[in-house]
């Protein structure tokens, strides 16, 4: 079974904190995903990594930054964190897909941490 | 236009009934589609693939239709359990990646 594990479920910070949230999986997956889940809005990507130290903005990177230093771990870094960044944040895995191949580009999910910033 | 489009709901289903509902896609070249269920406060997991010719699993159905760019999800026999948001998930075409585009879900409530 792929695993995908976030380092917390619920997390409390003040406005003007830096935060991480760490993700690790564990099936040496290439591709890993930054999403952040709001009411109304789905799922949207904040950052996607295709390999290690590689990275490339998604469709909400603003006030956000990522870093993946090891294949298996991904970290969503909010420089300074505001009101608005209160949220659900979802990470994802898949391994690398091949042309063709494009129903198997399943998505595998951690958990999420629900952030919370007053 | 958003790029996958989902009634939100909820659809309140008495239990053993059939609920059924669409989605529907703007990128006519996308190529992989998906139903993820989402409980709530959980993760969302996969539910099942679409396939162009549809396909069953178990209670469940789906079906896409390229030329009207929509698929749906039929559950036949309703559980209690099967109370969830369900989510319309797409690839980005453009995408050399394998990015995937997420509804904002449909919300499936059923009642005893």
């Amino acid at each position: 079974d792929v695993k995908v594990t976030q380092s917390s479920r619920y997390l409390v910070k003040r406005t003007g904190e830096k935060v991480f949230l760490e993700c690790v999986q564990d099936m040496d997956h290439e591709n890993m995903f930054w999403y952040r889940q709001d009411p109304g809005l789905g799922l949207r990507l904040i950052y996607f990594s295709y390999d290690v130290k590689m990275k490339e903005k998604g469709d909400i990177p603003e006030g956000y930054s990522v870093s993946r230093e090891k294949k298996e771990r991904f970290s969503l870094i909010l420089e300074s964190a505001s009101t608005n960044q209160t949220s659900m944040y979802l990470c994802a895995s898949n391994p690398r897909i091949a042309t063709g191949t494009e129903a198997k580009n399943i998505q595998y999910f951690g958990a999420g941490t629900r952030l919370s910033v007053l | 236009r958003k790029e996958v489009e989902q009634d939100p709901g909820p659809f309140n289903v008495p239990e053993g009934a059939t609920v059924a509902f669409n989605c529907t896609y703007s990128n006519s070249a996308s190529q992989s589609f998906f139903w993820y269920r989402q409980d709530c406060r959980k993760e969302p997991k996969l539910l099942m693939s679409v396939y162009s010719s549809g396909n069953e699993d178990g209670r469940f159905t789906a079906q896409l239709n390229r030329a009207s760019q929509y698929i749906s999800l039929l559950i036949r026999d309703s559980k209690l359990s099967d109370s969830a948001t369900y989510l319309c998930v797409v690839n980005k075409a453009t995408d050399s990646w394998g990015k995937l585009q997420f509804g904002a879900g449909t919300q499936v409530v059923v009642t005893p």
